[in-house]
Parts: structure tokens; C-alpha cells; sequence
């Protein structure tokens, strides 16, 4: 199975919801990445985990909180959101030192 | 700075090979070729990756030059599912390693 599921496809919010992005993998795999993506644009990463803990962290703001429960589940929690946060949200993972990122299907999310 | 240059766009004609050129003329001695695509509203999806030897799978076919300063991704037979943001990244492999992706280039596989 090398499947990353990403839920919920879709989400419409406003600028004060707290919402919550769920992402999936049973590949056995310990590192875990969010990546955003604005339209027309490449992905860039925000966050990567290894072994459940947060190893780097690219500036992101503070309105987007990630969170890593298990090594399975990677969520990523959403405060106070801007519309110029709507955008493809990408979970990845791979093994530790591996070469290779399994991405999931992304949310795209729309800010109101 | 970007570390790879790719042409934003090329077409290839069904059932022909397609050759993605990226030109990487400051990669280092430690740093990998990678290749991913995305197809349009999917998430990126890996293709293959090399340091200094060329390499095949099942998918495709990674040239990289002698002096590494450029590769080229060969898809041996394009079909219409192939036509999709191609992205040549250059980083370097290994523990928590980072994809920066750049624009790509889109192929648009004809028929």
C-alpha cells in the first residue's frame, strides 16, 4: 500500500473558524511533510516531521499548527485563517533518510 | 535562487518518446537529480531519481551528463496521462531531505 490519504477534499472556511486537515499513511513511514500550494504555483514546504517530532518548521505562521499524534497521522490545525491562505494543501511521507515522497491527493481549501 | 532551469513548456505527440532537459549547473558533489510530476489537481507523484549514473524504471529513463551539470527524463512511449507539470529538483539526499520544487514543465502529450 503506498497510498497517502489526505481528508477532507474540500473545505470552505471563514477568517474566524477553527478547522482541522487530517493526512493518513500505513507505509510505515516516519517522516511526514505538509506542503502548500497556491494556484498556478509549485508546492513549498511548510512543515516536516520525523519520528513525531517537528524538525523543521519554514516560517510558517502561527495560524497553521501541525500536529503529529502517532506515526500514522499527521494533522494540520487552522486559526484565524486569511483569505490569501486558500490554497492545495499537500501531505507527503517518506522513510527517514529515504529518497523517495509519497504524496496524498491534497485538501483545497478556500478562505472566506 | 532556483537551483534547475526547465523549459515551462513542451508537447510531445502520442506513442513518441518525450525528453525533459533541466539544466543544473551549480549542483554539488552530495546533491541528487530528482524527478516528480503532478497531474492537474493531483498531488505530485515520483518519478525516478540519480546522483552520477544513469538510471531506468518502469516509469522512465534519467540521462544525467558527465560534469552533472544537466539531465535529461526520458518517457520511452507518451501516452495522454502524461501530460502533466514535470519537476526536475536538485537536493541533497538523506534524513528529512527537502523537495523545492521549481515551476516545472508542462507536457502536453498530443494525440
Amino acid at each position: 500500500d503506498t497510498e497517502v490519504t489526505q481528508t477532507p477534499k474540500h473545505l470552505v472556511m471563514g477568517m474566524t473558524n477553527k478547522k482541522s486537515l487530517k493526512c493518513e499513511q500505513h507505509m510505515g513511514h516516519r517522516a511526514m511533510y505538509w506542503y502548500k500550494q497556491k494556484a498556478k504555483k509549485p508546492p513549498e514546504l511548510m512543515f516536516v516531521y520525523s519520528y513525531e517530532k517537528l524538525s523543521i518548521n519554514e516560517s510558517v505562521p502561527s495560524r497553521f499548527s501541525p500536529e503529529c499524534p502517532n506515526s500514522s497521522l499527521l494533522n494540520l490545525h487552522l486559526h484565524a485563517l486569511q483569505p490569501e491562505d486558500s490554497a492545495l494543501y499537500l501531505c507527503a511521507s517518506s522513510r527517514v533518510g529515504g529518497e523517495t515522497q509519497y504524496f496524498g491527493p491534497g485538501t483545497r481549501l478556500l478562505v472566506l | 535562487d532556483a537551483k534547475t532551469t526547465q523549459p515551462p513548456s513542451m508537447d510531445c505527440a502520442e506513442g513518441r518518446a518525450a525528453n525533459l532537459p533541466c539544466n543544473h549547473s551549480t549542483i554539488s558533489g552530495n546533491e541528487y537529480v530528482y524527478w516528480y510530476r503532478q497531474i492537474h489537481s493531483q498531488g505530485p507523484q515520483y518519478i525516478i531519481h540519480g546522483l552520477k549514473n544513469n538510471e531506468t524504471n518502469e516509469m522512465a529513463s534519467l540521462i544525467i551528463t558527465e560534469d552533472r551539470k544537466s539531465s535529461t527524463l526520458i518517457l520511452p512511449h507518451a501516452t495522454l496521462r502524461d501530460t502533466a507539470v514535470y519537476y526536475c529538483i536538485v537536493e541533497r539526499g538523506g534524513s528529512n531531505y527537502k523537495l523545492t520544487f521549481g515551476k516545472g514543465t508542462l507536457l502536453t502529450v498530443n494525440p
